[in-house]
Parts: C-alpha cells; sequence; structure tokens
C-alpha cells in the first residue's frame, strides 16, 4: 500500500531525445506527487510536482504526466541534455502521511552528446 | 540564506562503534525527516521530528537506531553498535509545514561506511 514502483532502473538516450520514467502507486491517499533529481554525491532537489486534480504539469522541459484512474505518472524530459545526466526519483505523499514522501527506486538517467 | 546542513559528510567506523549524525534545518523550518539510501536503492524513510518531539518513527529499526532533535541545537540520528549493513547514505530533509507541499528540502547527506 506503501510502495511506489518505478521504472526503468536505467536509461540511456541521445542529446535531444525525450527520455521517459514512470511511476506507480496503490495508496489511493497519496495526493501529492514529486519528481525529485539527484546528482552523485548530492542530496536530491525538488524538480517538479503535481497533484491529482490535474493531468499534466510542464515546468520548462520537464512534463509530468498523471492518470489517476490508473494510478500512475510520468516524467517527460524534452530535449534531454548531457546536464540533465543524474538520478530521477518519484515520490508520493499525502495530507494523512505526516507529512513524509515515499519514494521509487530511482532512474539513473544518462544523455549521450 | 544556508540549505540544510549535515554532517559529517564521511563518518568511517568499525563494527561495534557509534555513529552519530548531525543535521541542522533550514531557517524557519522546524520539522526533519531522515531517510536511508543504499547503494542503487531509493530513500527509505526512517523517522519524522519536530522540536522535542518524534512524530512518525515508522521507518525506523527497533533496535541500535535512535533519533532526536532538540529545542536547541541540530537533530542528530545515532546509531549504536554499527554493522556493516548500516553502511549507507543517510539525507535528512527539512520543511517549514507538515501539510505535505511536498517540498522537502535536502541536505547533502552523511556517507557513513562501516569496516
Amino acid at each position: 500500500q506503501q510502495q511506489v514502483k518505478q521504472s526503468p532502473q536505467s536509461l540511456i538516450v541521445q542529446k535531444g531525445g525525450i527520455p521517459i520514467i514512470n511511476c506507480a502507486y496503490e495508496n489511493t491517499a497519496f495526493d501529492y506527487f514529486p519528481w525529485y533529481q539527484q546528482f552523485p554525491g548530492k542530496g536530491p532537489a525538488l524538480l517538479i510536482a503535481i497533484r491529482p486534480d490535474v493531468s499534466e504539469k510542464k515546468e520548462g522541459r520537464f512534463t509530468i504526466s498523471f492518470n489517476k484512474s490508473a494510478k500512475q505518472f510520468s516524467l517527460h524530459i524534452m530535449d534531454s541534455q548531457p546536464g540533465d545526466s543524474a538520478t530521477y526519483f518519484c515520490a508520493a505523499g499525502g495530507s494523512s502521511n505526516t507529512g513524509k514522501l515515499i519514494f521509487g527506486q530511482g532512474t539513473t538517467l544518462q544523455v549521450k552528446p | 540564506n544556508a540549505g540544510v546542513m549535515q554532517n559529517p559528510r564521511h563518518l568511517v567506523r568499525r563494527r561495534g562503534q557509534e555513529a552519530r549524525l548531525r543535521c541542522s534545518p533550514m531557517k524557519g523550518h522546524s520539522h526533519v525527516y531522515w531517510y536511508r539510501q543504499l547503494p542503487e536503492e531509493g530513500l527509505k524513510f526512517m523517522v519524522y521530528l519536530q522540536k522535542e518531539n518524534i512524530i512518525d518513527e515508522s521507518g525506523m529499526p527497533k533496535e541500535r537506531f535512535s533519533a532526536e532533535f532538540p529545542k536547541e541545537g541540530p537533530s542528530i540520528l545515532r546509531i549504536q553498535q554499527v554493522v556493516r549493513g548500516d553502511s549507507a547514505a543517510y539525507f535528512c530533509a527539512s520543511s517549514p509545514t507538515s501539510e505535505n507541499t511536498g517540498e522537502l528540502f535536502f541536505g547533502e547527506g552523511s556517507r557513513l561506511t562501516v569496516l
């Protein structure tokens, strides 16, 4: 119930490609779905987040698509750049969840020049 | 405006020793979360604290691990009698509210190696 499943585990794309990372959850009490980006040796940093009342959110080259009925959400990176190479984590939380976030297993993205 | 400060960044301990990891939240933040990241794995929730109170410790191992967030000073994650399986990166995050806007601000982590 508290799990968030993320795929793929790793992803390699060419510069300009559109990597897509998928996440699925089970707990319908979740009402907040952020994505975090982590560079090696650093802490995770919030990238973009969505709530279930919208199906899509864009911030710059990053887009979250949200499918409430399927309990799935995904991150798309448009026109990917080598600087986007990092590990990406989806997460889920809820107002009844004491503020903690449940994280997916992470996706290591490599964008080749 | 300093971010979440964690120290030490790297800590090496021998089996059976104690490890103390410290976290100073961002200014104005009174909610602190500790997460553990094992190699090639995601972030696992350990404990959520407010000043002088443990709110949710559902992710803490039942033995050897403890956490506190005193009225004055940093939050501390304490691991007694460390074992090799405790080797991991421990991240602290803070937020100004528990309303779960989702934005947790993470520190750069403390990397514990148990020999």
